[in-house]
């Protein structure tokens, strides 16, 4: 069966260490994989995009890399503040029955990150 | 722009009772979606539109129903509302280029909605 896991529902961490969440996938042949951040009584915010050809996607503090033969995606927050503190959502695109593969995202469970400071 | 606005924040039903979550965007957007999202769990996708006068089931539509008659307005319609439909609702919004394949989704503020 399909699936998206996200590695942990929790990740507590010190301030100015990284960040390192995971998002694993099983029987899925995404075009590519967001990532949205989701603070409490919030949607979720468009973070960052990567395709299936792209290896390594950075926006300032974030990384986001994508490993198709291991089905996985990590995304590394570096220098980390409170401020990150939030719930992380790794959302694969599966193609829709319009022939694109837009309109079809498969949301993880999300990992809820914590910064200590 | 207002972005995905939803209404109401928050509502309770009784169980049997019928409700029209509203979701509007103002952004040009053709595609739009319905997530629920429960606790503890991802987001599921309950319906979505490709453009006005086009809808299609997502992974999770028994108990709901959907119309676009405009590009700006995708309301879900709960007709008998159970228990089970307790949970917290989310429109997105996008706009999908099939030569361009992002397809970012805007997220609107969500709705709790309490079945008792």
């Amino acid at each position: 069966s399909q699936k998206i896991e996200q590695n942990s529902e929790a990740l507590n961490i010190q301030e100015g260490k990284t960040a390192t969440l995971t998002c694993n996938y099983t029987n899925y042949s995404p075009a590519y994989l967001q990532w949205y951040r989701q603070d409490p009584g919030r949607g979720p915010v468009f973070l960052l995009l990567i395709r299936e050809n792209e290896k390594e996607k950075r926006k300032e503090r974030l990384k986001v890399t994508f490993d198709t033969t291991l089905k996985q995606s990590l995304f590394h927050i570096t220098a980390s503040q409170p401020a990150d503190s939030a719930t992380y959502l790794c959302a694969l695109v599966v193609q829709n029955r319009y022939g694109g593969s837009q309109g079809n995202l498969i949301f993880g469970k999300g990992t809820k990150l914590s910064v200590k400071p | 722009n207002a972005g995905v606005t939803q209404t109401p924040k928050f509502r309770i039903l009784k169980i049997g009772q019928s409700m029209t979550l509203q979701c509007a965007q103002d952004m040009n957007h053709n595609y739009m979606y319905w997530y629920r999202q429960d606790p503890g769990m991802g987001l599921k996708l309950i319906y979505y539109s490709v453009g006005a006068g086009i809808t299609d089931k997502g992974e999770v539509p028994n108990g709901y129903n959907v119309s676009r008659s405009t590009t700006e307005d995708f309301p879900l319609r709960l007709e008998l509302a159970a228990p089970s439909q307790t949970s917290v609702y989310f429109c997105a919004s996008s706009y999908v280029d099939l030569g361009i394949e992002t397809d970012t989704q805007y997220f609107g503020p969500g709705t709790r909605l309490t079945v008792l």
